[in-house]
């Protein structure tokens, strides 16, 4: 257990669909980052929040949202899925040490 | 475009010998050079680092070699065990920046 709780571990919806993707970071850990790994690619970053603030975001699309809460919770929306959203989604966080990136086991999305 | 690249996207070697996964990138800003492990079902997992002012980091079986001039690192698996099969992610982070990754390589350590 790397301390860091994704849910849910699996999703299966229809496209047009809207999902949520939850995530609880490692105590004490304030950043938050989440990644997407499609098929043969690598993991390519979305966005990151601190401390309940957006602090860098990278290759998400504007139908993906995401938030993080007083508790320092986080969870990406989905909307208006796709096809091609269908992908691994993995929440990891950070205490700030470059070397810190805890990884969750990840939610698989499929979209059909 | 790539900034990490993964050429291999598989390796296979003997237990007991040798592994050597290589990674190459583009960007000259990056300050940490990092190798995260896989396995299926599971999130990556920090294997081991290396800063942009080292040329080599080691740590047990693992040893992180860096060349700068190149823009190439690898990993170094020795020995290999079975247990070391997983697929091994490249990462690099940037000044101002966070992780990025390459696409990975699945190493196969055969018994």
């Amino acid at each position: 257990d790397s301390g860091v709780t994704q849910t849910p571990k699996h999703l299966i919806t229809a496209t047009g669909q809207r999902v949520t993707l939850r995530c609880s970071p490692r105590s004490g850990d304030l950043s938050v980052y989440w990644y997407q790994q499609s098929l043969d690619q690598g993991l390519q970053f979305l966005i990151q929040y601190y401390n309940g603030e957006e602090r860098a975001k990278g290759n998400i699309l504007e139908r993906f949202s995401a938030q993080q809460f007083p508790d320092l919770h986080s969870e990406l929306n989905l909307s208006s899925l796709e096809l091609g959203d269908s992908a691994l989604y993995f929440c990891a966080s950070s205490g700030g040490d470059v070397t810190g990136y805890t990884f969750g086991s990840g939610t698989r999305l499929t979209v059909v | 475009d790539q900034q990490v690249k993964q050429n291999s996207p598989s390796l296979s070697v003997q237990e007991g010998r040798i592994s050597i996964l290589n990674c190459d990138y583009t960007n000259s800003m990056f300050d940490y050079f990092l190798w995260y492990k896989k396995y299926p079902a599971e999130g990556p997992t920090f294997l081991i680092s290396i800063s942009s002012i080292k040329d080599k980091n080691e740590d047990g079986r693992f040893t992180v070699f860096l060349n700068k001039s190149a823009k190439h690192l690898s990993l170094h698996i020795v020995p290999s065990q079975p247990g070391d099969s997983a697929v091994y992610f490249c990462a690099a982070i940037p000044t101002q920046g966070n992780l990025i990754f390459g696409k990975g390589t699945k190493l196969s350590v055969k018994p």
